[in-house]
């Protein structure tokens, strides 16, 4: 069965540390997307790769950097976690526009 | 841009009746557009998307959808709904690029 693995269903950090989202898939997908999911915001984008080193911002990067060093990998990393960060994660892997995404489980971030 | 309306922010259903969930686009090419299901606390699984060929596509757990372009919509149907089937949907409609564009989402209650 493919997957989407997200490292951590559940998170706590505190504010003003680096936090580290780490997702790998097994599908061989070329692109990797990381969204957020907020309460009556739906799931916006916050960045995406479509190859190794290869990343490109999404609708909200800010406050978040990412790493795509193998291309099963795609990290997210909160550079300084603030509380409005507080957040479900989605990672999502497809291979191209046309088969739709794979979806992890979702990490839930809580910054206090 | 493209963009992505749900009209219904939530339905409530008896099981055993009948299913429609709307979804409008905007998109200014032929669009791809996918049905996603989203279980409380899981990540987004694809039900059914449509890239061509025949307007009506199948998708899995006996889902169906109709991609009218006249009107822009790509409704999803389900003839008789189960409790299983509450959990939150999401319409999207994807770029040549790759990347998708989610609906806001519909909530499904489903009455006993």
């Amino acid at each position: 069965d493919v997957k989407v693995t997200q490292s951590s269903r559940y998170l706590v950090k505190r504010t003003g540390e680096k936090v580290f989202l780490e997702c790998v898939q097994d599908m061989d997908h070329e692109n990797m997307f990381w969204y957020r999911q907020d309460p009556g915001l739906g799931l916006r984008l916050i960045y995406f790769s479509y190859d190794v080193k290869m990343k490109e911002k999404g609708d909200i990067p800010e406050g978040y950097s990412v790493s795509r060093e193998k291309k099963e990998r795609f990290s997210l990393i909160l550079e300084s976690a603030s509380t409005n960060q507080t957040s479900m994660y989605l990672c999502a892997s497809s291979s191209w526009d046309r088969d739709g995404y794979t979806f992890g489980s979702g990490t839930r971030l809580t910054v206090v | 841009a493209q963009s992505v309306t749900q009209p219904d922010i939530h339905i409530t259903v008896s099981e055993g009746a009948s299913l429609e969930l709307r979804c409008n686009y905007s998109y200014g090419a032929t669009p791809y557009l996918f049905w996603y299901v989203q279980s409380p606390g899981q990540g987004l699984q694809l039900l059914l998307k449509y890239f061509s060929g025949d307007t009506l596509v199948q998708g899995i757990k006996g889902f169906e959808a109709e991609f009218k372009r006249s009107q822009s919509s790509f409704n999803l149907r389900k003839p008789s709904v189960h409790w299983s089937d509450a959990a939150e949907y999401f319409c999207a409609v994807a770029t040549n690029a790759g990347k998708s564009t989610f609906g806001d989402g519909t909530t499904l209650t489903v009455k006993p």
